[in-house]
Protein backbone atom coordinates (compact mmCIF):
# COMPACT_ATOMS: atom_id res chain seq x y z
CA UNK A 1 0.00 0.00 0.00
CA UNK A 2 1.12 3.74 -0.67
CA UNK A 3 1.15 5.98 1.59
CA UNK A 4 2.83 9.63 2.17
CA UNK A 5 3.35 11.76 4.67
CA UNK A 6 3.71 15.57 4.76
CA UNK A 7 6.19 16.94 8.35
CA UNK A 8 5.69 20.65 8.02
CA UNK A 9 1.66 21.02 9.19
CA UNK A 10 2.00 24.78 9.65
CA UNK A 11 4.30 27.08 8.49
CA UNK A 12 4.25 30.62 8.70
CA UNK A 13 6.61 32.45 6.66
CA UNK A 14 7.30 36.60 5.40
CA UNK A 15 7.29 37.60 1.78
CA UNK A 16 10.14 37.17 -0.24
CA UNK A 17 11.66 33.98 1.87
CA UNK A 18 12.03 30.49 0.65
CA UNK A 19 10.10 27.97 1.14
CA UNK A 20 10.53 24.20 1.30
CA UNK A 21 8.09 21.52 2.13
CA UNK A 22 8.58 18.21 2.94
CA UNK A 23 6.97 15.58 1.25
CA UNK A 24 7.79 11.93 1.81
CA UNK A 25 6.22 8.31 0.57
CA UNK A 26 6.37 4.82 1.02
CA UNK A 27 5.87 2.87 -2.00
CA UNK A 28 7.95 0.15 -3.33
CA UNK A 29 7.59 0.35 -6.73
CA UNK A 30 7.23 3.39 -9.61
CA UNK A 31 5.49 6.17 -8.63
CA UNK A 32 3.40 8.92 -9.66
CA UNK A 33 3.75 12.23 -7.56
CA UNK A 34 1.56 15.51 -7.41
CA UNK A 35 1.83 18.69 -5.48
CA UNK A 36 -1.42 20.43 -5.25
CA UNK A 37 -2.43 23.86 -3.78
CA UNK A 38 -5.89 24.92 -2.17
CA UNK A 39 -6.44 28.86 -1.64
CA UNK A 40 -8.83 29.85 0.76
CA UNK A 41 -12.46 29.41 -0.70
CA UNK A 42 -11.43 27.53 -4.03
CA UNK A 43 -10.93 24.25 -5.45
CA UNK A 44 -7.76 22.10 -5.26
CA UNK A 45 -5.45 23.16 -8.29
CA UNK A 46 -2.66 20.67 -9.38
CA UNK A 47 0.94 22.61 -8.98
CA UNK A 48 3.00 20.50 -10.45
CA UNK A 49 3.45 16.61 -11.07
CA UNK A 50 6.26 13.94 -11.48
CA UNK A 51 5.74 10.89 -13.88
CA UNK A 52 9.15 9.93 -14.95
CA UNK A 53 12.56 11.92 -16.70
CA UNK A 54 14.11 14.92 -14.88
CA UNK A 55 13.33 14.41 -11.39
CA UNK A 56 13.53 18.57 -11.20
CA UNK A 57 9.62 19.31 -12.12
CA UNK A 58 8.69 23.47 -12.23
CA UNK A 59 5.35 23.92 -12.26
CA UNK A 60 3.07 26.82 -11.64
CA UNK A 61 3.17 29.79 -10.08
CA UNK A 62 7.40 29.89 -9.69
CA UNK A 63 6.62 26.34 -7.75
CA UNK A 64 9.31 23.84 -8.45
CA UNK A 65 9.59 20.23 -6.36
CA UNK A 66 12.60 17.39 -6.66
CA UNK A 67 11.93 13.93 -7.05
CA UNK A 68 15.08 12.13 -4.49
CA UNK A 69 13.98 8.30 -5.54
CA UNK A 70 16.72 7.87 -2.70
CA UNK A 71 14.77 9.28 0.05
CA UNK A 72 11.36 8.88 -0.98
CA UNK A 73 10.67 12.37 -1.38
CA UNK A 74 9.33 15.24 -3.25
CA UNK A 75 9.83 18.36 -1.80
CA UNK A 76 8.24 21.52 -2.81
CA UNK A 77 10.37 24.80 -2.91
CA UNK A 78 10.00 28.40 -4.14
CA UNK A 79 12.40 30.68 -3.84
CA UNK A 80 10.71 33.85 -2.67
CA UNK A 81 7.06 33.77 -1.60
CA UNK A 82 4.27 35.88 -1.85
CA UNK A 83 0.91 37.29 0.91
CA UNK A 84 -0.81 35.53 -2.31
CA UNK A 85 0.89 31.97 -1.93
CA UNK A 86 -0.86 31.83 1.57
CA UNK A 87 -2.91 28.10 1.19
CA UNK A 88 -2.69 24.49 2.51
CA UNK A 89 -0.38 22.28 0.26
CA UNK A 90 -1.33 18.82 -0.84
CA UNK A 91 1.22 16.37 -1.65
CA UNK A 92 0.00 13.04 -3.09
CA UNK A 93 1.24 9.92 -4.06
CA UNK A 94 -0.38 7.06 -6.90
CA UNK A 95 1.46 4.26 -7.26
CA UNK A 96 -0.21 0.40 -8.34
CA UNK A 97 -3.41 2.28 -8.48
CA UNK A 98 -4.19 5.41 -10.42
CA UNK A 99 -5.96 6.24 -7.41
CA UNK A 100 -3.55 9.03 -5.25
CA UNK A 101 -3.34 8.86 -1.98
CA UNK A 102 -3.08 12.65 -0.39
CA UNK A 103 -0.70 13.65 2.71
CA UNK A 104 -2.70 15.82 5.64
CA UNK A 105 -1.53 19.07 3.90
CA UNK A 106 0.55 22.36 5.21
CA UNK A 107 -0.86 25.40 6.06
CA UNK A 108 1.46 28.26 4.80
CA UNK A 109 0.59 31.65 5.87
CA UNK A 110 2.55 34.18 4.08
CA UNK A 111 2.60 37.49 6.41
CA UNK A 112 3.08 41.01 3.66
CA UNK B 1 -11.85 23.09 -21.64
CA UNK B 2 -10.42 21.55 -18.50
CA UNK B 3 -13.66 22.46 -16.13
CA UNK B 4 -15.41 20.39 -13.42
CA UNK B 5 -18.48 21.66 -12.34
CA UNK B 6 -19.89 21.12 -9.40
CA UNK B 7 -23.82 22.17 -8.77
CA UNK B 8 -24.98 23.28 -6.25
CA UNK B 9 -22.21 25.55 -4.67
CA UNK B 10 -24.18 25.31 -1.17
CA UNK B 11 -26.81 22.85 0.50
CA UNK B 12 -28.30 23.07 3.58
CA UNK B 13 -30.59 20.22 4.16
CA UNK B 14 -32.84 18.48 7.13
CA UNK B 15 -31.75 14.80 8.57
CA UNK B 16 -34.75 13.90 6.45
CA UNK B 17 -34.40 15.67 3.51
CA UNK B 18 -33.35 14.18 0.08
CA UNK B 19 -31.41 15.81 -2.18
CA UNK B 20 -28.90 15.14 -4.79
CA UNK B 21 -25.04 16.81 -5.79
CA UNK B 22 -24.01 16.80 -9.69
CA UNK B 23 -20.88 17.07 -11.29
CA UNK B 24 -20.04 17.52 -15.05
CA UNK B 25 -17.14 17.55 -16.86
CA UNK B 26 -16.39 16.93 -20.39
CA UNK B 27 -12.78 16.12 -21.11
CA UNK B 28 -13.59 12.80 -22.20
CA UNK B 29 -11.87 11.71 -18.99
CA UNK B 30 -13.37 8.28 -17.81
CA UNK B 31 -12.74 8.14 -14.20
CA UNK B 32 -14.76 10.05 -11.95
CA UNK B 33 -14.29 10.32 -8.08
CA UNK B 34 -16.28 11.55 -4.66
CA UNK B 35 -14.90 12.94 -1.97
CA UNK B 36 -15.46 14.57 1.28
CA UNK B 37 -13.62 17.19 2.65
CA UNK B 38 -13.49 18.70 6.15
CA UNK B 39 -11.35 21.99 6.94
CA UNK B 40 -8.26 21.71 6.33
CA UNK B 41 -7.94 18.22 6.13
CA UNK B 42 -7.04 16.29 2.95
CA UNK B 43 -9.49 15.41 0.86
CA UNK B 44 -10.67 11.80 1.76
CA UNK B 45 -11.80 9.26 -0.85
CA UNK B 46 -15.67 7.94 -1.34
CA UNK B 47 -15.94 6.72 -4.48
CA UNK B 48 -14.58 6.10 -7.84
CA UNK B 49 -16.05 5.29 -11.25
CA UNK B 50 -14.22 3.62 -13.77
CA UNK B 51 -15.96 3.59 -17.46
CA UNK B 52 -19.30 4.69 -15.99
CA UNK B 53 -19.06 1.45 -13.36
CA UNK B 54 -18.25 1.79 -10.25
CA UNK B 55 -14.99 0.51 -8.99
CA UNK B 56 -14.56 1.56 -5.72
CA UNK B 57 -16.49 2.32 -2.79
CA UNK B 58 -14.35 3.11 0.79
CA UNK B 59 -16.73 1.74 3.09
CA UNK B 60 -19.23 4.58 2.67
CA UNK B 61 -22.42 4.51 4.58
CA UNK B 62 -25.48 3.94 2.81
CA UNK B 63 -27.00 7.39 3.09
CA UNK B 64 -24.78 8.23 -0.22
CA UNK B 65 -25.45 6.51 -3.16
CA UNK B 66 -23.20 7.72 -6.37
CA UNK B 67 -24.96 7.16 -9.30
CA UNK B 68 -22.74 7.98 -13.13
CA UNK B 69 -25.57 8.08 -15.68
CA UNK B 70 -23.13 8.63 -18.41
CA UNK B 71 -19.68 9.33 -18.83
CA UNK B 72 -19.40 13.22 -18.41
CA UNK B 73 -22.03 13.33 -15.16
CA UNK B 74 -21.69 12.06 -11.77
CA UNK B 75 -24.09 12.40 -8.81
CA UNK B 76 -24.58 11.70 -5.38
CA UNK B 77 -27.81 11.36 -3.69
CA UNK B 78 -28.50 11.93 -0.22
CA UNK B 79 -30.65 10.65 2.09
CA UNK B 80 -31.07 10.99 6.07
CA UNK B 81 -27.66 12.44 6.65
CA UNK B 82 -26.27 13.37 9.84
CA UNK B 83 -24.96 16.47 11.17
CA UNK B 84 -21.13 15.31 11.06
CA UNK B 85 -21.66 15.14 7.12
CA UNK B 86 -21.63 18.28 6.60
CA UNK B 87 -18.16 18.97 4.56
CA UNK B 88 -17.26 20.31 1.24
CA UNK B 89 -17.75 17.68 -1.10
CA UNK B 90 -15.36 17.35 -3.98
CA UNK B 91 -16.12 15.82 -7.76
CA UNK B 92 -12.79 15.02 -9.33
CA UNK B 93 -11.75 13.47 -12.37
CA UNK B 94 -8.69 11.80 -14.50
CA UNK B 95 -7.87 10.13 -17.93
CA UNK B 96 -8.19 6.21 -16.96
CA UNK B 97 -5.46 4.07 -18.88
CA UNK B 98 -4.57 0.99 -17.12
CA UNK B 99 -1.52 1.14 -15.58
CA UNK B 100 -1.16 4.67 -15.43
CA UNK B 101 -1.84 7.72 -13.48
CA UNK B 102 -2.70 10.78 -14.56
CA UNK B 103 -3.28 14.00 -12.39
CA UNK B 104 -7.21 14.53 -11.16
CA UNK B 105 -9.27 17.83 -11.78
CA UNK B 106 -10.76 18.93 -9.05
CA UNK B 107 -14.11 20.34 -9.45
CA UNK B 108 -15.35 23.39 -6.32
CA UNK B 109 -17.18 21.65 -4.42
CA UNK B 110 -20.23 21.77 -2.60
CA UNK B 111 -20.86 22.92 0.59
CA UNK B 112 -23.43 21.03 2.34
CA UNK B 113 -24.35 21.64 5.97
CA UNK B 114 -26.91 19.34 7.62
CA UNK B 115 -28.96 20.62 10.40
Amino acid sequence: AQSVSQHNHHVILSEAASLELGCNYSYGGTVNLFWYVQYPGQHLQLLLKYFSGDPLVKGIKGFEAEFIKSKFSFNLRKPSVQWSDTAEYFCAVSGGSYIPTFGRGTSLIVHP
Amino acid sequence: DTEVTQTPKHLVMGMTNKKSLKCEQHMGHRAMYWYKQKAKKPPELMFVYSYEKLSINESVPSRFSPECPNSSLLNLHLHALQPEDSALYLCASSQRTRGTAYEQYFGPGTRLTVT
